[in-house]
């Protein structure tokens, strides 16, 4: 049972350059989320889903675009990197249906743009 | 809207003394409350959650935290500090919100221990 899992750990980018971050969770999580952390600012939405299928914007979704290929996996794509998204992402999968919720978080991917 | 405010973005304690990290919240419902840490280069670790069960929560590790609703707060606590216990702590308020946990988090307050 390896949890939330995230690909790459680290990545360095040139402006422009586009990638995709890989999520993957074995907890059974309905939804799925993207976080962005960065210093004195905590942690910020970027997309989450709620469920197999669905998918919408967070706080801070410019720049960036999601998919969940299906129940265990959500990706975040950044088309065309800016050195404003150097960042550490987050995923985070949550419980299924449940009015109070509890969010399991993978180790993070830090991204940096030159 | 609902909203967190850690007090002290840093907080140094020695090692045996009591740790306080203070939150407050801000929401228009009953809340749901969390503590997290996270450690030097690793993600977020769930610490305790208050359930409305009761107002004092034990978490991992020796922590706890009361739910105080007059003082809209909700301190992290714990009663002697270990060198293992430098990480940051972010405190989180959530409420369900279209269909999804709408989870807002704290800026977040690094604890140092010191020898």
């Amino acid at each position: 049972n390896a949890g939330v899992t995230q690909t790459p750990k680290f990545q360095v980018l040139k402006t422009g350059q586009s990638m995709t971050l890989q999520c993957a969770q074995d907890m059974n999580h309905n939804s799925m989320y993207w976080y962005r952390q960065d210093p004195g600012m905590g942690l910020r939405l970027i997309y989450y889903s709620a469920s197999e299928g669905t998918t919408d914007k967070g706080e801070v979704p410019n720049g960036y675009n999601v998919s969940r290929l299906n129940k265990r996996e959500f990706s975040l794509r950044l088309e065309s990197a800016a050195p404003s998204q150097t960042s550490v992402y987050f995923c985070a999968g949550g419980t299924p249906a449940a009015y109070q919720e509890t969010q399991y978080f993978g180790p993070g991917t830090r991204l940096l743009v030159l | 809207a609902q909203s967190v405010t850690q007090l002290g973005s840093h907080v140094s304690v020695s090692e045996g003394a009591l740790v306080l990290l203070r939150c407050n919240y801000s929401s228009s419902v009953p809340p749901y409350l969390f503590w997290y840490v996270q450690y030097p280069n690793q993600g977020l670790q769930l610490l305790l959650k208050y359930t409305s069960a009761a107002t004092l929560v034990k978490g991992i590790n020796g922590f706890e935290a009361e739910f105080k609703k007059s003082e809209t707060s909700f301190h992290l606590t714990k009663p002697s500090a270990h060198m293992s216990d430098a990480a940051e702590y972010f405190c989180a308020v959530s409420k369900t919100s279209g269909g999804y946990q709408k989870v807002t988090f704290g800026t977040g307050t690094k604890l140092q221990v010191i020898p």
